[in-house]
């Protein structure tokens, strides 16, 4: 089904520290959207890019995170300074395009953060 | 603002029975989605339709953008059916809504 990568699949910190997940998407995707699923399966749009353009970003993430989608690199999300309720499964989706008529995404696995 | 209430919640199904997911829009959508988490965690993808219905194996879904809903139905349930279904639709700028997620368990 889908071949996005994400790494690491498991993440610890403290409080504090720098949480950093990165994913690749599929091969000729350029848009990609990051979202944290909490413990009670909802979704929470985080960031999404175009190539290595940001095309939104929610208000927490553009305080909170550093992301980036270099070329010839895998994207990545980066929390500065991790907090209790932070700890979510952050999941990575690319799509073949936007606009048109598709917007189908494609999910990794996801990365599960536990901040203590 | 744009939401979307899916139903049910938990589904308990036994194997070779059959129901209906349904997911409702406060919206107009332009296009939804559907997946089932699987075991292992990964979203796998069942569906994309920006209209009418698909169909593959014992699942089927419909999607109405005009009366803004979707529905997922699964015929002759099997155990591997098991897992948490989730619809996700676009509702225009990018912007993309969840469902809830459904929980189905499919029992011998």
């Amino acid at each position: 089904n889908s071949k996005v990568i994400q790494t690491p699949r498991y993440l610890v910190k403290g409080q504090g520290q720098k949480a950093k997940m990165r994913c690749i998407p599929e091969k000729g995707h350029p848009v990609v959207f990051w979202y944290q699923q909490n413990k009670n399966n909802e979704f929470k749009f985080l960031i999404n890019f175009q190539n290595q353009e940001v095309l939104q970003q929610i208000d927490m993430t553009e305080k909170r995170f550093s992301a980036e989608c270099p070329s010839n690199s895998p994207c990545s999300l980066e929390i500065q300074s991790s907090e209790a309720g932070d700890s979510a499964l952050y999941l990575c989706a690319s799509r073949p395009r936007l606009g048109g008529s598709s917007y189908e995404q494609y999910f990794g696995p996801g990365t599960r953060l536990t901040v203590l | 603002g744009d939401q979307v209430e899916q139903s049910p919640s938990a589904l308990s199904l036994h194997e070779g029975t059959g129901s209906a997911l349904r997911c409702n829009f406060t919206t107009t959508m332009r296009a939804v989605q559907w997946f089932r988490k699987n075991s292992r965690g990964s979203l796998i993808n069942l569906f994309y339709l920006a209209s009418g219905t698909k169909e593959n194996g014992r699942l089927k879904s419909a999607f109405d953008s005009k009366e803004r809903y979707s529905t997922l139905h699964i015929r002759d349930a099997q155990l591997e059916d098991s897992g948490t279904y989730f619809c996700a639709a676009e509702a225009g700028g990018y912007k993309v809504v969840f469902g809830s997620g459904t929980r189905l368990l499919v029992s011998p």
